[in-house]
């Protein structure tokens, strides 16, 4: 199975213009989470979602929003985006279904840059 | 949140070396996961691992939940070993959210 894709791989953006990086499970994972990496800091959440329809803030929300209309898609967007937002955006997956939020999953990583 | 502190943040070793990574954190966790994060930036699993001891191969991990501290094991170092090992927890307000230590950067030369 593919488990998590994200697109693009990689995105040089102008500040100002607004982008969605995408996200796509085929494990029928309920939870899904957003994260970015930058250098020296290891990752920090930005959103999750526990469950298709629902949606939280994590540690880095803003400037980003979420949606989750279904199980298997989980997109992020930068409305305006700024410079601070160039990093690498990792989207995670985990089943949470037992009650236990069990080991999560990560997508390849989109790449951007905001110029 | 909870504060997760890795030791060493970097680790020289020549292959064949055999080493340990350390991960401490600051409160009690659900889970925790270690990752390596190999030089073309993948984050690939490698123990989900709240309690015990855990074996793959090379590598091997022990969770002392009840002293806030996890330790990673890699026994016989390779080149492909190298990146960055990070350790994460569970156990947020926000159910399932890790957090993560800032990693270990391993090297490892032939």
């Amino acid at each position: 199975t593919a488990g998590i894709t994200q697109a693009p791989t990689s995105q040089i953006l102008a500040a100002g213009r607004s982008m969605t990086l995408r996200c796509t499970q085929d494990m029928r994972h309920n939870a899904m989470y957003w994260y970015r990496q930058d250098l020296g800091l290891g990752l920090r959440l930005i959103h999750y979602s526990n469950t298709a329809g629902t949606t939280g803030k994590g540690e880095v929300p803003d400037g980003y929003s979420v949606s989750r209309a279904n199980t298997d898609d989980f997109p992020l967007t930068l409305a305006s985006a700024v410079p601070s937002q160039t990093s690498v955006y990792f989207c995670a997956s985990s089943d949470a279904t037992s009650g236990d939020y069990n080991e999560q999953f990560f997508g390849p990583g989109t790449r951007l840059t905001v110029l | 949140g909870i504060q997760v502190e890795q030791s060493p943040p970097d680790l020289i070793l020549q292959e064949g070396a055999n080493s340990t990574l350390r991960c401490n954190f600051s409160d009690s966790v659900n889970n925790l996961q270690w990752f390596h994060q190999n030089p073309w930036g993948q984050l690939i699993n490698l123990f989900y691992i709240p309690s015990g001891t855990k074996q793959n191969g090379r590598l091997s991990a022990t969770t002392v939940a009840t002293e806030r501290y996890s330790l990673l094991y890699i026994s016989s170092s390779q080149t492909t070993d190298s990146g960055v090992y990070f350790c994460a927890v569970d156990g947020g307000s926000t159910l399932g959210r890790l957090y993560f230590g800032r990693g270990t950067q391993l090297t490892v030369w032939p």
